[in-house]
């Protein structure tokens, strides 16, 4: 496709379960982002790729939350034991820049943990 | 660290209406600015960009001017639509790539 695409749209899991959250980048987009976007806030940044290299993961808010992108293109978020402070939108941005200015974001997926 | 603060919304406009949307920042080093926009149903969109001092990013007639000295990136834009409804968000970039947004100032013009 011409865009970002991220897979689920929604995802509603338990408290306590895993999940994994996709993103498919632009094709040929070098670098590769993750934002958590609280309701009625702005996106917050979680980590960073450059191709299949994890350049920055300071944004993780704790050790539950792992991100791969093992062959620099489709990227996994993943979350254990998920917590009820865990719902919010997910938001995956690529760009074809190694040193990005612009991002290109994806639709998200609303994760919400009951 | 880093910040952006941007006007508190929800604002509600007249079409045709002048708008403002005030943004301000906090940045170490020289950062890029940007305007996204994000339509009921949608993802984040970028409106505009500027990327050094006194630049003026425009899209879709909104304006932006970068401006160093009072740290600020002003949206404006002179007669607003129905179809401007929207969130805006003021972010920024530096070499670190990772960008740092606003919290959003949501917007809705009337008929």
């Amino acid at each position: 496709g011409a865009g970002v695409s991220q897979s689920p749209r929604y995802k509603v899991a338990k408290r306590g379960q895993d999940v994994a959250l996709r993103c498919d980048p632009i094709s040929g987009h070098v670098s590769l982002f993750w934002y958590q976007q609280a309701l009625g806030q702005g996106p917050e940044f979680l980590t960073y790729f450059q191709n299949e290299a994890q350049l920055d993961k300071s944004g993780l808010p704790s050790d539950r939350f792992f991100a791969e992108r093992p062959e620099g293109s489709v990227s996994t978020l993943k979350i254990q034991r998920t917590q009820q402070e865990d719902s919010a939108v997910y938001l995956c941005a690529s760009s074809p820049d190694r040193v990005p200015f612009q991002a290109f974001f994806g639709q998200g997926t609303r994760l919400t943990v009951v | 660290g880093d910040s952006v603060t941007q006007m508190e919304g929800p604002v509600t406009l007249s079409e045709e209406a002048f708008l403002t949307i005030n943004c301000t920042y906090t940045a170490t080093g020289y950062p890029s600015l940007f305007w996204y926009v994000q339509y009921p149903g949608e993802g984040l969109q970028l409106l505009l960009k500027a990327t050094k001092a006194d630049d003026k990013g425009s899209n879709k007639g909104f304006e932006a001017t970068y401006r160093k000295e009072t740290t600020s990136f002003h949206l404006e834009k002179g007669s607003v639509q129905v179809s401007d409804s929207a969130v805006y968000f003021c972010a920024l970039n530096t070499n670190a790539g990772k960008s740092t947004f606003g919290d959003g100032t949501t917007l809705t013009v009337k008929p």
